[in-house]
């Protein structure tokens, strides 16, 4: 099993760029996570999916669109990215209330 | 707002000794407070829990004590080793309609030196 899968690993993107990060996990997992680590703030919640069909805004969403595609996958993108948005995305995934299962992340950086 | 206040934000110390992290927060709809380990380039990882009818959990090294009426929880690490070289989140559950809502600490970044 691969657990939580991200890509890309790295992107690059100019002021005003749209781009879209991919999220996959293989543990039939009800629930799944966007966050964004940025130093010094720790991981703040960006959306959430609880189920499959359902999304909802967590902390910090504004500039963010998410996608609950099916079960396995759930997609953040970003519009028209901005300087702000440089920053390491990590997705996450859990069965209902238990433990959350974090990716590797995507190391974002906005020029 | 910081809804998890984390201290300190980096830690040296001694193998062999014993790293200590706090934290605290305000919102009493939480109802779970985890540990994550995270070193670089990877993912957080969960290392330890704790639900607040407990006042203390220990898995291994790793010992959380949780204090309700001050709203405060710590993480200690006795016996550190330069394996346990991290950083450290604290975090806390809120359940929302069919998930979990973790907010995190800030962070500590331990180096354990030989």
């Amino acid at each position: 099993n691969a657990g939580v899968t991200q890509t890309p690993k790295f992107q690059v993107l100019k002021t005003g760029q749209s781009m879209t990060l991919q999220c996959a996990q293989d543990m039939n997992h009800n629930s799944m996570y966007w966050y964004r680590q940025d130093p010094g703030m720790g991981l703040r919640l960006i959306y959430y999916s609880a189920s499959e069909g359902t999304t909802d805004k967590g902390e910090v969403p504004n500039g963010y669109n998410v996608s609950r595609l099916n079960k396995r996958e759930f997609s953040l993108r970003l519009e028209s990215a901005a300087p702000s948005q440089t920053s390491v995305y990590f997705c996450a995934s859990s069965e209902g209330f238990r433990e959350q299962f974090f990716g590797p992340g995507t190391r974002l950086t906005v020029l | 707002q910081q809804q998890v206040k984390q201290s300190p934000q980096s830690l040296i110390v001694q193998k062999g000794g014993i790293s200590i992290i706090n934290c605290a927060y305000e919102n009493t709809a939480f109802d779970y407070f985890p540990w994550y380990q995270q070193f670089p380039g990877k993912g957080p990882a969960l290392l330890i829990a704790i639900r607040p009818d407990v006042s203390e959990k220990k898995e291994g090294r790793f010992t959380i004590s949780f204090n309700k009426s001050a709203k405060q929880f710590s993480l200690h690490i006795m016996d550190s080793q330069p394996g346990d070289s991290a950083t450290y989140f604290c975090a806390a559950r809120e359940l929302t309609g069919g998930g979990n809502k973790l907010t995190f600490g800030t962070g500590t970044q331990l180096k354990v030196e030989l």
